[in-house]
């Protein structure tokens, strides 16, 4: 079985606005990557934030981590339509699992 | 080649057949996941190779199923009397080492099995 769960599972917003996915894990983590996949394509590598680390950027892109919680968070300001995607978590303690992701919907 | 290259891309196949897709990571890194992704789901964990060490084959889902890796380079899923159940989106990933670094992933190899 998959460590942990994202949520939620589908979210629609309009172009513009922002997009919080979750993501949740249930054992101690080295690491946990964010990475999305466009229809038909593979996964892209978004963001690596280690166990020690509380947030980090990449343009638009804000993640969070809360060890004592055990979750993460993936922020995305400003969506575009180029960001609908599905939004995938993989949580990495002895090898990297990921979740059943984020169905992202981008209105223009 | 730049990234991470499977083949096939598509396969159709009969139920009871043998099938084998393949994986061809980036040179140099020492780590290589199979995944499963089907229709509209999550990726599964099938299998892990870190350099010399036994494959973790924890996520392969019956005996049916098995991999090698040659060399520490290309790899091989086989999956042995195909079953409906078994189409999906078949993804393989490389890494520099183990999940500490990101994963680059190929394009995915599309299994049905009729």
């Amino acid at each position: 079985s998959q460590q942990g769960e994202e949520d939620p599972q589908a979210l629609s917003i309009q172009e513009g606005e922002n997009a919080t996915m979750n993501c949740s894990y249930k054992t101690s983590i080295n690491n946990l990557q964010w990475y999305r996949q466009n229809s038909g394509r593979g996964l892209v590598h978004l963001i690596l934030i280690r166990s020690n680390e509380r947030e980090k950027h990449s343009g638009r892109l804000r993640v969070t981590l809360d060890t004592s919680k055990k979750s993460s968070s993936l922020l995305i300001t400003a969506s575009r339509a180029a960001d609908t995607a599905s939004y995938f978590c993989g949580k990495y303690g002895n090898k990297l699992v990921f979740g059943a992701g984020t169905i992202l919907r981008v209105k223009s | 080649g730049a990234g991470v290259s499977q083949s096939p891309s598509n396969k159709v196949t009969e139920k009871g057949k043998d099938v084998e897709l393949r994986c061809d990571p980036i040179s140099g890194h020492t780590a290589l996941y199979w995944y499963r992704q089907s229709l509209g789901q999550g990726l599964e964990f099938l299998i892990y190779f870190q350099g010399n060490s036994a494959p973790d084959k924890s996520g392969l889902p019956s005996d049916r199923f098995s991999a090698e890796r040659t060399g520490g380079s290309v790899s091989t899923l086989t999956i042995q009397r195909t079953q409906q159940e078994d189409s999906a989106v078949y993804l393989c990933a490389s890494s520099l080492d183990q999940g500490i670094n990101e994963q680059f992933f190929g394009p995915g190899t599309r299994l049905t099995v009729l």
